[in-house]
């Protein structure tokens, strides 16, 4: 079974942090994804990667950044966290050919 | 650019009911779709995956067709159960891009 796993559950950070979150998963998936989720916004698409060192921007990269030093790990950065970047965040990874994703299990991140 | 929507938004039925989910796609030229399943604070867990050369895929209780032509998924779940009761979201790739775009999700509450 594949397996993503994400760093926290749950998080709390004080505006103008520097926030980690990192994700690493087990079955030498190519490609990873972050993903912020909202009520009534639904899943957004923050930055993907799809090989070490590479990464392209999502739809809201604004205020992040990413970085993947290895194959497994896909980190995400807030430089300086703000209270609009309270949300679940979501990483998932896909096997390129079939691009069955995979997700974690999520981590809430209030930011006060 | 592709959207992606969902009817209904809420569905309440009582156990033991079958059930159609809806997903609709505006653009047909998709690689696959997949349907997942998420409970209240958590990450998605992949139910079932069509490539787009595949009308249905079958998992136990549930069956997913597709029709690329309509642009139109359902999500049939059979003889539902109490345990069934999260959101049900619908996600579909394009050709030449890593991005999944998803559905709002269907919000499915099981009643005993």
């Amino acid at each position: 079974d594949v397996k993503v796993t994400q760093s926290s559950r749950y998080l709390v950070k004080r505006t103008g942090e520097k926030v980690f979150l990192e994700c690493v998963q087990d079955m030498d998936h190519e490609n990873m994804f972050w993903y912020r989720q909202d009520p009534g916004l639904g899943l957004r698409l923050i930055y993907f990667s799809y090989d070490v060192k590479m990464k392209e921007k999502g739809d809201i990269p604004e205020g992040y950044s990413v970085s993947r030093e290895k194959k497994e790990r896909f980190s995400l950065i807030l430089e300086s966290a703000s209270t609009n970047q309270t949300s679940m965040y979501l990483c998932a990874s896909t096997l390129s050919g079939s691009y069955e994703q995979y997700f974690g299990p999520g981590t809430r991140l209030t930011v006060t | 650019k592709q959207e992606v929507t969902q009817i209904p938004a809420a569905l309440s039925v009582p156990e033991g009911e079958n059930l159609v989910l809806n997903c609709s796609f505006t653009d047909s030229a998709i690689y696959n779709l997949q349907w997942f399943r998420q409970d209240p604070g958590k990450g998605l867990t992949s139910l079932l995956l069509i490539q787009s050369s595949q009308r249905e895929q079958t998992s136990g209780r549930l069956n997913a067709s597709l029709d690329k032509s309509s642009g139109r998924s359902t999500l049939y779940i059979a003889a539902s159960q109490p345990g069934d009761s999260a959101t049900y979201l619908c996600a579909v790739r394009g050709f030449g891009g890593q991005n999944f775009v998803f559905g709002p999700g269907t919000r499915l509450s099981v009643l005993p």
